[in-house]
């Protein structure tokens, strides 16, 4: 399997502008992330689906952020629009169905995004 | 709330040595602890994991510990290389399949 597909791997915008990001998970996993990495907050988890549906978003941070997952191979996340502050690199990871501990998360090589 | 601390932050040593990385969390009601390493420009990749019914877990020259009732973790580095330099982070599974993460060491091992 290739593993976990992001696109772009770098995305260079100036504010106001819409920014979409592109995430094709591992076939047979259920599951699926988003995070967003910054120097000052870390690794934080923006929103994951579990089948496509998503069950907690309590980390996006504003309405300005929307994800999808319209079928099993393809979710996107969508900025708009965006701004100075949402530059960071954004994470997409998948991982098998839960219920299992010795379960890990596979992630993507991330998106670096530069909003000027 | 979990939250989970690494410490250092930051550590540089020379080539060959032994070393401890620490990672400590708040809630012990975790399935499991993994340690994910992360190369500059790159995505996370896992380690090793540890189930919370288990106390370690090894895997060539790096042995991880897990103290559920401490609320703590140790990443072990035996003789350590240059190729060994990345960030080293760790994270707790709870409920709902997710991760929460530390901040991370950046190690960097000197030839």
């Amino acid at each position: 399997d290739a593993g976990v597909i992001q696109s772009p791997r770098h995305e260079v915008t100036e504010m106001g502008q819409e920014v979409t990001l592109r995430c094709k998970p591992i076939s047979g996993h259920d599951y699926l992330f988003w995070y967003r990495q910054t120097m000052m907050r870390g690794l934080e988890l923006l929103i994951y689906f579990n089948n496509n549906v998503p069950i907690d978003d309590s980390g996006m941070p504003e309405d300005r952020f929307s994800a999808k997952m319209p079928n099993a191979s393809f979710s996107t996340l969508k900025i708009q629009p965006s701004e100075p502050r949402d530059s960071a690199v954004y994470f997409c990871a998948s991982s098998p169905p839960d219920g299992r501990a010795q379960e890990t998360q596979y992630f993507g090589p991330g998106t670096r995004l530069l909003v000027l | 709330k979990q939250e989970v601390t690494q410490i250092p932050a930051a550590l540089s040593v020379p080539e060959g040595e032994n070393l401890v990385l620490n990672c400590s969390f708040t809630d012990s009601a975790i399935y499991n602890l993994q340690w994910f390493r992360q190369d500059p420009g790159k995505g996370l990749t896992s380690l090793l994991l540890i189930q919370s019914s288990q106390r370690e877990q090894t895997s060539g020259r790096l042995n991880a510990s897990l103290d559920k009732s401490s609320g703590r973790s140790t990443l072990y580095i035996a003789a350590s290389q240059p190729g060994d330099s990345a960030t080293y982070l760790c994270a707790v599974k709870r409920a709902g399949n997710m991760l929460t993460f530390g901040g991370g060491t950046r190690l960097m091992v000197k030839p």
